[in-house]
């Protein structure tokens, strides 16, 4: 089983601040990597796909870069709906998550 | 707009079968992959199943002797079948739009196996 590891397991940020979440394979993964948003109470949403595609609708300050097996999502000026749960997937091989890194208010 | 909704019982006793339907609408079963992935009450996810009508399918290894999925187009939901559940089955469970992807969730439902 292909594991995702997360760093850091939380990142304290104020509004406007650019952020950097970064997310390690422990083989390679080519840029078979998705990064998801997840609010309390709510389902994950995609975020990211492809390493660095955005998915529908998602604003253009989320980016996500990497291949193989380091990977990073960058949120730009953060907003105050960006306060959430973030996690990494890789599907190369079935498809396994990172356990999560959280953004909270600093 | 595509919407997708869980339901089945909350609470299965050990040993026995969890069912769960997920039941779609805004879009044709037919036209997409369909999943189902769990999350259980430390966070972390876990990929369960995905399914296309046309046959393609595929379960986590770690579930493959327990796990169910199929569809039912005239019905135009999916389900979920995971039999000799015990605590370590308590999870949130989702289902959806999406092979390896989830484009789209519904809103999940919890099931509780006691101990």
């Amino acid at each position: 089983e292909i594991l995702m590891t997360q760093s850091p397991a939380t990142l304290s940020v104020s509004p406007g601040d650019r952020v950097t979440l970064s997310c390690r394979a422990s083989q390679s993964v080519g840029t078979s990597v998705a990064w998801y948003q997840q609010k309390p109470g709510q389902p994950p949403r995609l975020l990211i796909h492809g390493s660095s595609i955005r998915a529908t609708g998602v604003p253009a300050r989320f980016g996500g870069s990497g291949s193989a097996t380091q990977f990073t999502l960058t949120i730009n000026n953060l907003q105050s709906e960006d306060f959430a749960l973030y996690y990494c997937q890789q599907y190369n091989d079935w498809m396994t998550f990172g356990q999560g890194t959280k953004v909270e208010v600093k | 707009q595509l919407q997708l909704k869980e339901s089945g019982p909350g609470l299965v006793k050990p040993s026995e079968t969890l069912s769960l339907v997920c039941s779609v609408s805004g879009a044709s079963i037919n036209d997409y992959y369909w999943s189902w992935v769990r999350q259980f009450p430390g966070k972390t996810l876990e990929w369960i199943a995905y399914m296309h009508h046309s046959g393609g399918a595929d379960y986590n290894p770690s579930l493959r002797s327990r796990v169910t999925m199929s569809l039912d187009a005239s019905r135009n939901e999916f389900s979920l079948k995971l039999t000799s559940v015990t605590a370590a089955d308590t999870a949130v469970y989702y289902c959806a739009r999406g092979m390896v992807t989830g484009h789209y969730w519904g809103p999940g439902t919890l099931v509780s196996v006691p101990s």
